[in-house]
């Protein structure tokens, strides 16, 4: 199993420029998350996807919007890059079926740089 | 709504030294609790666990007791190493529903110097 994982790694773009973050998972489980996480800050959920075909806004939404492709793949675009989403992205992900023990699992971030 | 309080860092020990970080929360219920360490350059991954009153969770050493009458879940270390310098996060998961996210705290960063 790969776990999660996230493309890129590092991004840099310019004020205005549009990409999009993708991540996936291989563990088979139905809650998603995408959270930033800026010096001091800790994390901040942005979009989190419960299951397959939902998604809920998160604390930071603005900016930002998600699609759940299917139930391995969450991805985040970013329609007009400002500098203030200058940050470290991080996606988890979730198995639902335990309950409030479950854990979540994250990726190993995308580093995105917005000039 | 449900939240986490970590306490300020950074934490500087020396090798060897005890180590605790606290960590109190509020919840309507009864929650799971997490504690996460972030290495340099990388993702959170899960330290340990507790999830019901009185519960102790362990790994590597480190230990963290669910205590219902405090609200608190802190996080111990009897004699840390260089190796565990990181950024700790504790966390919460709602009592109603696996599906909702965890509530982390701002996290702590903990610096060991030999």
């Amino acid at each position: 199993n790969a776990g999660v994982t996230q493309t890129p790694k590092f991004q840099v773009l310019k004020t205005g420029q549009s990409m999009t973050l993708q991540c996936a998972q291989d563990m088979n489980h139905n809650s998603m998350y995408w959270y930033r996480q800026d010096p001091g800050m800790g994390l901040r959920l942005i979009y989190y996807s419960a299951s397959e075909g939902t998604t809920d806004k998160g604390e930071v939404p603005n900016g930002y919007n998600v699609s759940r492709l299917n139930k391995r793949e969450f991805s985040l675009r970013l329609e007009s890059a400002a500098p203030s989403q200058t940050s470290v992205y991080f996606c988890a992900s979730r198995p639902t079926s335990g309950g409030t023990q479950e854990t979540q699992y994250f990726g190993p971030g995308t580093r995105l740089l917005v000039l | 709504g449900d939240s986490v309080t970590q306490m300020e860092g950074p934490v500087t020990l020396s090798e060897e030294a005890f180590l605790t970080i606290n960590c109190t929360y509020t919840a309507t219920g009864y929650p799971s609790l997490f504690w996460y360490v972030q290495y340099p350059g990388e993702g959170l991954q899960l330290l340990l666990k507790a999830t019901k009153a009185d519960d102790k969770g362990s790994n590597k050493g480190f230990e963290a007791t669910y205590r219902k009458e405090t609200t608190s879940f802190h996080l111990e270390k009897g004699s840390v190493q260089v190796s565990d310098s990181a950024v700790y996060f504790c966390a919460l998961s709602e009592t109603f529903s696996g599906n909702t996210p965890l509530v982390f705290g701002k996290g702590t960063r903990l610096s060991v110097i030999a």
